[in-house]
């Protein structure tokens, strides 16, 4: 297990469409999180999954935005009717709950262009 | 709520100096931690260094230092001896509860390594 893997890596759609991304997190970490990043500023917080369970939606996560992590292991981001405004880099991070002291591990993201 | 201030947009440093990353930051809760993230072109995030709030000492982590200043909520990052790897964003964030439940970054700096 070489790291947190996110797939694609970059995704280009036309705006209304439905985008999908996946994150495979480091195995042995129960704790998975959420991030976009736009141009020019740092990753915000979108949301957090404790083994399989949702435990904290950002304000920024919308109607048109879902995320699940049906059996603990890997997770998905879907983002519906997507809107120019979503074009970002995604970051998915995992972690061992008691053990954040050593920060996250990151994925290198998915960029996603909607035209 | 937290915030974290990074003032430095860019920053040019010849090869061999040190150099001192600044961060500002704001919370109302007595217990948290703060990161320091480099983020490469190629977009991934990789840990630097943290220091928790009741850390009595200042974190280093081989060239990298935090110059934690409790009473004036700052963790500046200090890479001593910079080579040209170093060029990157640089990203200051905080947690509290230990960061488990998601990181506030700042907005980076982008550092540039001059040979």
């Amino acid at each position: 297990d070489t790291g947190v893997s996110q797939n694609p890596r970059h995704k280009i759609t036309k705006r209304g469409q439905n985008v999908t991304f996946r994150c495979d997190p480091i195995s042995e970490h129960n704790r998975l999180y959420w991030y976009r990043q736009t141009l020019g500023q740092g990753p915000e917080f979108l949301t957090y999954f404790q083994n399989e369970a949702q435990l904290e939606k950002s304000r920024l996560l919308s109607d048109r935005f879902s995320a699940e992590r049906p059996k603990g292991s890997f997770s998905t981001l879907e983002i519906q009717r997507t809107e120019q405004g979503d074009s970002a880099m995604y970051l998915c991070a995992s972690s061992l709950s008691r053990t954040v002291i050593n920060g996250y591990t990151f994925g290198s993201g998915t960029r996603l262009t909607v035209v | 709520a937290q915030k974290i201030t990074q003032t430095q947009p860019g920053m040019f440093v010849q090869e061999k100096e040190a150099v001192t990353l600044d961060c500002t930051y704001d919370t109302s809760d007595p217990s948290y931690g703060l990161f320091w993230y480099k983020q490469p072109s190629s977009g991934e995030m990789i840990f630097l260094i943290y220091q928790g709030s009741y850390d009595q000492q200042n974190a280093t982590e081989g060239r990298y230092s935090l110059n934690f200043q409790k009473a004036r909520k700052s963790a500046n990052l200090v890479i001593s001896a910079s080579q040209l790897g170093d060029s990157a964003m640089y990203f200051c964030a905080m947690g509290v509860r230990g960061g488990a439940d998601g990181l506030t970054f700042g907005k980076g700096t982008h550092l540039i390594i001059q040979p």
